[in-house]
């Protein structure tokens, strides 16, 4: 069970959008619709910002969406604004009842 | 509000077992709908799942260290347990627990703990 594919970081200007890809296999992002992200601020624990692939929790901002095509998900965040600035991480479930985290991105907001 | 908080020895030697509890406050650990998860985060790392359990005791864990692993639940108490055993400094980490939802067409971990430091030292 090998961690899911991310860049290890990215950044963009404010107001400017960014997409940070999650690259897995058959076996998990590609098999199913159960990707999640997160994002994590120092020192903080990891926040919830979408589920099964496109849905955002009450509270996300619309600014942050979903995708998936094949076996890469995707996050894009619009609009960036300084408080984005965290390090963001994918998950799927794995067949066999496991789940899988990505190595993790760090967004830089310049 | 849920709320979830890790306790546990914050020191372990190397080839010991950690020992980590979950405490749930502001809801029921025995409920339908979620299950409950152990995430680790070494130093400047990214996150791996651990293991999850249901309340009524089904167990799943990374098979990478399933032959270390027991998750428990004691739902008298609302709490969930996690212990490793043969630790290595490899195991040192923040320990998070988290609300795990699963079910039908989706899964997630929605709430987190703050988190606990156990670093794995002679």
């Amino acid at each position: 069970q090998s961690a899911l594919t991310q860049p290890a970081s990215v950044s963009g200007s404010p107001g400017q959008s960014i997409t940070i890809s999650c690259t897995g296999t058959s076996n998990d992002v590609g098999s199913y619709n159960l990707v999640s992200w997160y994002q994590q601020l120092p020192g903080k624990a990891p926040k919830l910002m979408i589920s099964e692939v496109t849905k955002r929790p009450s509270g996300v901002s619309n600014r942050f969406s979903g995708s998936k095509s094949g076996n890469t998900a995707s996050l894009t965040i619009s609009g960036l604004q300084a408080e984005d600035e965290a390090d963001y991480y994918c998950c799927s479930y794995v067949s066999s009842n496991t789940w899988v985290f990505g190595g993790g991105t760090k967004l830089t907001v310049l | 509000q849920l709320q979830l908080q890790e306790s546990g020895l914050g020191l372990v030697k190397p080839s010991e077992t950690l020992s980590l509890t979950c405490t749930v406050s502001g809801g029921s650990i025995s409920t339908s709908t979620y299950y409950w998860g152990w995430i680790r985060q070494p130093p400047g790392k990214g996150l791996e799942w651990i293991g999850t359990i249901y309340y009524i005791g089904s167990t799943y864990y990374i098979p990478s260290l399933k032959s270390r692993v027991t998750i428990s639940v004691d739902t008298s108490k609302n709490q969930f347990s996690l212990k490793l055993s043969s630790v290595t400094a490899a195991d040192t980490a923040v320990y998070y627990c988290a609300r795990h939802r699963w079910g039908g067409a989706t899964t997630y971990f929605d709430s987190w703990g703050q988190g606990t430091l156990v670093t794995v030292s002679s």
